[in-house]
């Protein structure tokens, strides 16, 4: 199975602020079609997940342009240019390349200093 | 609007059963493959189970298979879990997640909680 490895599990940012959450992949998740199969998932506080990227860096509609996905083959970033109050929760990457099973990160905790 | 409903959670004790729905609106339900995904506080998020489009193909996780089994109906815009043999790790909320063809993973459904306690 495909082992995500998010860093850090817990980010404090000051409002205003960048951020960056890694995420490393125990094989690559490129396609032979050419697509490289990595999403990004935001959790607020009480919300069910809402997917923020796919296929790396494919902003999903609504998704502030302040957030972007970037990388490749296993090396993978979500980076908020500044952060809101809005953006509190957890952060999770996911894989769809190697399935079943299709796994996550262990997700990272965003909070506001 | 896209829209997915779970329903069925609740308390069970230790080695029962229990059966989820999703029900679906808002587009072609009959044409996307769909998943449910768990979530534990403090643990993240799992994936429990996958099924394609027709019904006629399905996956699990290790930690399920053989105990849990995933169903759709078409006609009827909903998607089943069955879930028996359940342990005190099963506890977690459940979510309805459909796959969009080629992008994976996108809508996912409010959760309904399940507990197995004695």
């Amino acid at each position: 199975d495909v082992v995500l490895t998010q860093s850090p599990l817990s980010l404090p940012v000051t409002l205003g602020q960048p951020a960056s959450i890694s995420c490393r992949s125990s094989q690559s998740l490129g396609s032979s079609d050419g697509n490289t199969y990595l999403n990004w998932f935001q959790q607020r506080p009480g919300q069910s997940p809402r997917r923020l990227f796919y296929k790396v860096s494919k902003r999903d509609s609504g998704v502030p342009d302040r957030f972007s996905g970037s990388g490749s083959g296993t090396d993978f970033t979500l980076k908020i240019s500044r952060v809101e109050a809005e953006d509190v929760g957890i952060y999770y990457c996911m894989q769809g390349r190697h399935w079943p099973p299709w796994t996550f990160g262990q997700g990272t905790t965003v909070e506001i200093k | 609007e896209v829209q997915l409903v779970e329903s069925g959670g609740g308390l069970v004790q230790p080695g029962g059963s229990l059966r989820l729905s999703c029900a679906a609106s808002g587009f072609t339900f009959s044409t996307y493959w769909m998943h449910w995904v768990r979530l534990v506080p403090g643990k993240g998020l799992m994936w429990v189970s996958h099924i394609n489009s027709e019904g006629s193909s399905t996956s699990y996780a290790d930690s399920v298979k053989g105990r849990f089994t995933i169903s759709r109906d078409n006609a009827k815009n909903t998607l089943y879990l069955q879930m028996s043999s359940l342990r005190a790790e099963d506890t977690a909320v459940y979510y309805c997640v459909r796959d969009e063809p080629g992008d994976g993973m996108d809508v996912w459904g409010q959760g309904t909680t399940v507990t197995v306690s004695s």
